[in-house]
């Protein structure tokens, strides 16, 4: 069974410029939730995504958004990237929504902002 | 303000001893915990849970012990072995999982030969 597949890997952008991260979720599961992690910050939760509707938003300002596919595909945008935006992005998948259970984690997307 | 907090951010313990990593929270409304493992370039991947109704589960080499009177959780792996160096994340939820999970920053633990 693939596991969660998260693309680009690696990617380098200025500041201004906007980005567009994808994420494909393990085959069955609906729920796609979107963390960072910084070195400072540890992993922070950005949002939670089931059946294509937003369910829940972290404490980031609205140039983080997102959205969910009908396939469960996910991605996430950064629009005016700034320098602190630099981070490792981890898209998480789980079988079920709403419901305590682990996360199936992607490599991630390392995002470099210049 | 840290909701979850792993004191110790690096952890050294011989090969064969054991290894306790602690995590505390301040969030009352947390009624399930998790402890995820994560290597260099490879995202975190989930190695045990406890309920907040219990104070205990196992597997295997993996113990996780939850103090709710202390807000504390610990997880104890017995032996350490080599394949056990990496930073380990201890998470918390609340609300069934819609709020995602509250992390804490993390502890590497080094095992020595």
């Amino acid at each position: 069974k693939a596991g969660v597949t998260q693309t680009p890997r690696y990617l380098i952008k200025t500041r201004g410029q906007q980005v567009t991260l994808s994420c494909s979720p393990i085959s069955g599961h609906r729920s796609v939730s979107w963390y960072q992690q910084t070195p400072g910050q540890g992993l922070q939760f950005l949002f939670e995504y089931f059946s294509e509707t937003q369910r829940n938003k972290g404490n980031f300002p609205g140039r983080f958004s997102g959205r969910q596919f009908s396939n469960s595909r996910s991605e996430m945008n950064v629009s005016t990237l700034e320098l602190g935006d630099s981070a490792l992005y981890l898209c998480a998948s789980s079988p079920v929504g709403g419901e305590t259970g682990e996360l199936f984690f992607g490599e991630g997307s390392r995002l470099t902002v210049l | 303000d840290q909701q979850v907090k792993q004191n110790s951010p690096s952890l050294s313990v011989q090969e064969g001893r054991i290894s306790i990593l602690n995590c505390d929270y301040t969030n009352s409304m947390f009624d399930y915990f998790l402890w995820y493992k994560k290597y260099p370039a490879e995202g975190p991947t989930f190695l045990i849970s406890i309920s907040s109704i219990k104070d205990k589960n196992e597997d295997g080499r993996f113990t996780v012990f939850l103090n709710k009177s202390a807000k504390h959780l610990s997880l104890h792996i017995v032996p350490s072995q080599p394949g056990d160096s990496a930073v380990y994340f201890c998470a918390a939820d609340s609300g069934g999982g819609a709020d995602g999970l509250t992390f804490g920053k993390g502890t590497h633990l080094i095992i020595q030969p």
